[in-house]
């Protein structure tokens, strides 16, 4: 399996500008998230999906984040406008089954840098 | 706020020691799980020990848990260089849902050639 996909890998754009990380999960499975690492504030959880259906978006820190997943293999997640405090890695993972009991699969992730 | 916290922040050993990593959390949890990073990559699935287990193995690493003291341990004997990576503890709990892991900051383990 080619495990989660991913793009871009990097970015740099300007602050205002409208950013969008995509992600394919892995096939099968229904649970899909998004996570943000800085050193700062460490991992944090943004939102999560279950078939397609966002359960918990209360990780999302402004309006200016959006995440939409319009089919079972892809999900997108938008910063709008963006500002250099958003800079940082934004990680995609899926899991086949929900609960605490089962593994995430992280993608690679996707580094942003807003100047 | 963080649900795990790791200790120590960063760990420098000889190839061959053993490294131990810990981690604490602040609520009552029914799962906790390791991954790995590498420097660039994203985390990878070390370990999963649940609430009622005190410890589990798995080829070099050994994973303690004492819900008594909210705590677990990471240990992984006859370090490698390529076990240099940053190592994460996640739990249930505060943030997630039912289904969203909570991470630690991470220990940065380096082995020394």
């Amino acid at each position: 399996d080619a495990g989660v996909i991913q793009s871009p890998r990097h970015e740099v754009t300007e602050m205002g500008q409208e950013v969008t990380l995509r992600c394919k999960p892995i096939s099968g499975h229904d649970y899909l998230f998004w996570y943000r690492q800085t050193m700062m504030r460490g991992l944090e959880l943004l939102i999560y999906f279950n078939n397609n259906v966002p359960i918990d978006d209360s990780g999302m820190p402004e309006d200016r984040f959006s995440a939409k997943m319009p089919n079972a293999s892809f999900s997108t997640l938008k910063i709008q406008p963006s500002e250099p405090r958003d800079s940082a890695v934004y990680f995609c993972a899926s899991s086949p089954r929900g609960g605490t009991g089962n593994t995430i699969y992280f993608g690679e992730g996707s580094w942003l840098t807003v100047v | 706020s963080q649900q795990g916290e790791e200790d120590p922040q960063a760990l420098s050993i000889q190839e061959g020691e053993n490294a131990t990593m810990n981690c604490s959390y602040k609520t009552s949890i029914n799962n906790l799980q390791w991954y790995r990073q590498n420097s660039g990559r994203g985390l990878v699935h070390l370990i999963l020990i649940r609430s009622n287990e005190r410890e589990k193995h798995s080829g070099r690493l050994r994973v303690t848990l004492d819900t008594s003291k909210k705590s677990s341990s990471l240990l992984i004997t006859a370090s490698r260089a390529a076990d240099t990576a940053s190592y994460f503890c996640a739990t249930d709990g505060e943030r997630g849902g039912a289904d969203g892991l909570t991470f630690g900051k991470g220990t940065h383990l380096i082995i020394q050639p």
